[in-house]
């Protein structure tokens, strides 16, 4: 059974920073792997897809890789902004199913 | 990106009744659909995976009788959640798969909150 985990559980940084997002996954029979963002009440926005023969995505200030074989990948935010703020979720496919990570609410202070 | 829609976007119900939530595919044809559930502070989990023209297949723990899918046409799914109760109060969402694109891609509903008292 596939198990996502992500650290950490929260993160709280000043405006500007750099900062990294992890996320681990047992099983590393995956299609692809997903990171989103969800705002507190909301439904979830997609930032980057890396499908498994990938081994990063970027998007404006994001970046995403992925490394297969060891179960990993990370979420990079270049200069953090309060906008910033919110749950970030990764997520990763299976033969049929995208199981979720725990998430990281982030927190950035102007 | 595809957009899936929710509707209602919230509901608030009194225990014993029945609630049906609607998830449409806006601008593509998903022959899958997935329902959600999620707890405050916690991820999502699947409950449930709608295969149109075929009976929905439930994950482990999901009483398929309590949560009744529908998925009979490729750009609608419903569920309804039959007799709530207020431990059914949450946040549901849908989400559709995208087979004609590049990537297999799931797209995600914006929620619907249901309160049951």
């Amino acid at each position: 059974k596939q198990e996502v985990t992500q650290i950490p559980a929260a993160l709280s940084v000043p405006e500007g920073e750099n900062l990294v997002l992890n996320c681990s996954f047992t099983d590393s029979a995956i299609y692809n792997l997903q990171w989103f963002r969800q705002d507190p009440g909301k439904g979830l926005t997609s930032l980057l897809l890396i499908q498994s023969s990938q081994r990063e995505q970027t998007s404006g200030r994001l970046n995403a890789s992925l490394d297969k074989s060891s179960g990993r990948s990370t979420l990079y935010i270049a200069a953090s902004q309060p906008g910033d703020s919110a749950t970030y979720l990764c997520a990763v496919r299976g033969f049929q199913k995208l199981v979720f990570g725990t998430g990281t609410r982030l927190l950035v202070s102007p | 990106g595809a957009v899936v829609s929710q509707h209602p976007s919230w509901v608030i119900c009194k225990s014993g009744t029945s609630v049906k939530i609607e998830c449409r595919s806006l601008d593509f044809q998903a022959t899958t659909m997935f329902w959600y559930r999620q707890f405050p502070k916690q991820s999502l989990m699947l409950m449930a995976t709608s295969n149109e023209g075929s009976k929905a297949t439930y994950e482990q723990g999901v009483e398929k009788d309590k949560f009744l899918i529908n998925h009979a046409s490729l750009t609608l799914s419903t569920l309804t959640v039959t007799s709530a109760h207020p431990e059914d109060s949450s946040f549901y969402i849908c989400s559709a798969r995208d087979v004609s694109g590049a990537y297999n891609e799931q797209f995600f509903g914006p929620g619907t909150r249901l309160t049951v008292l």
